[in-house]
């Protein structure tokens, strides 16, 4: 199993330019979410899914799109990115079973001229 | 909506010291707290806790939650300098989502 991967590591921007940053896990988890981690605030939840076909938001998801088409496969979209979308990004999976934790993936390091 | 505070933010410590980092939350149907470590890159995980009143033990780390006081703490012992990192507590409620406080960062020196 590789767990969870994401693409790229580190990726540079300038503003208003568009990317996605991919996210897969091979464990066959219903749950993926996508958070962002800025220096003194914790990981924040943008978005997340409960299973192919169905996201909803987190607790900031302006500027930032999802979707789940497959289970597999969770990627973001920054439509056009700001400066303010400079952050630390972290994908997460788990199953649904009960006590089952969160994995999360390597993260990719996004920079917004 | 469902909130996590962690404190303290920050600590600095000797190695040997034993230190306890305290999450408080709020939330509006209970199900989970879980504690990871982050060191340069993704969280990993350290303990999810769902009854209050049975400490759960990995070697040196141990950690408790009081439903009660709607509160958990991670105890240190001995702390070495590899334990130096950030420590984030997590809230699973009544929805799917992991609601993440903060964060504590340790700092363990020799």
């Amino acid at each position: 199993n590789a767990g969870v991967t994401q693409t790229p590591k580190f990726q540079v921007l300038k503003t208003g330019q568009s990317m996605t940053l991919q996210c897969a896990q091979d464990m066959n988890h219903e749950y993926m979410s996508w958070y962002r981690q800025d220096p003194g605030m914790g990981l924040r939840l943008i978005h997340y899914s409960v299973g192919a076909g169905i996201t909803d938001q987190g607790e900031v998801p302006n500027g930032y799109n999802v979707s789940r088409s497959t289970t597999e496969d969770f990627p973001l979209r920054l439509l056009s990115a700001a400066p303010s979308q400079t952050s630390v990004y972290f994908c997460a999976s788990r199953s649904g079973a009960p006590g089952e934790t969160q994995y999360f993936g390597p993260g990719t390091r996004l920079l917004v001229l | 909506e469902d909130k996590v505070v962690q404190s303290p933010l920050s600590l600095v410590v000797h190695e040997g010291d034993t230190v306890t980092l305290n999450c408080s939350y709020e939330v509006t149907n209970f199900r989970s707290l879980l504690w990871y470590k982050q060191e340069k890159k993704a969280p990993t995980f350290l303990f999810m806790l769902t009854s209050s009143g049975i400490e759960k033990k990995s070697g040196r780390l141990s950690s408790i939650l009081d439903k009660k006081e709607l509160s958990s703490i991670l105890n240190i012992t001995a702390t070495q300098t590899g334990d130096s990192a950030i420590y984030l507590c997590a809230l699973q409620g009544g929805s799917e989502k992991l609601v993440f406080g903060k964060g504590t960062k340790l700092t363990v020196n020799p």
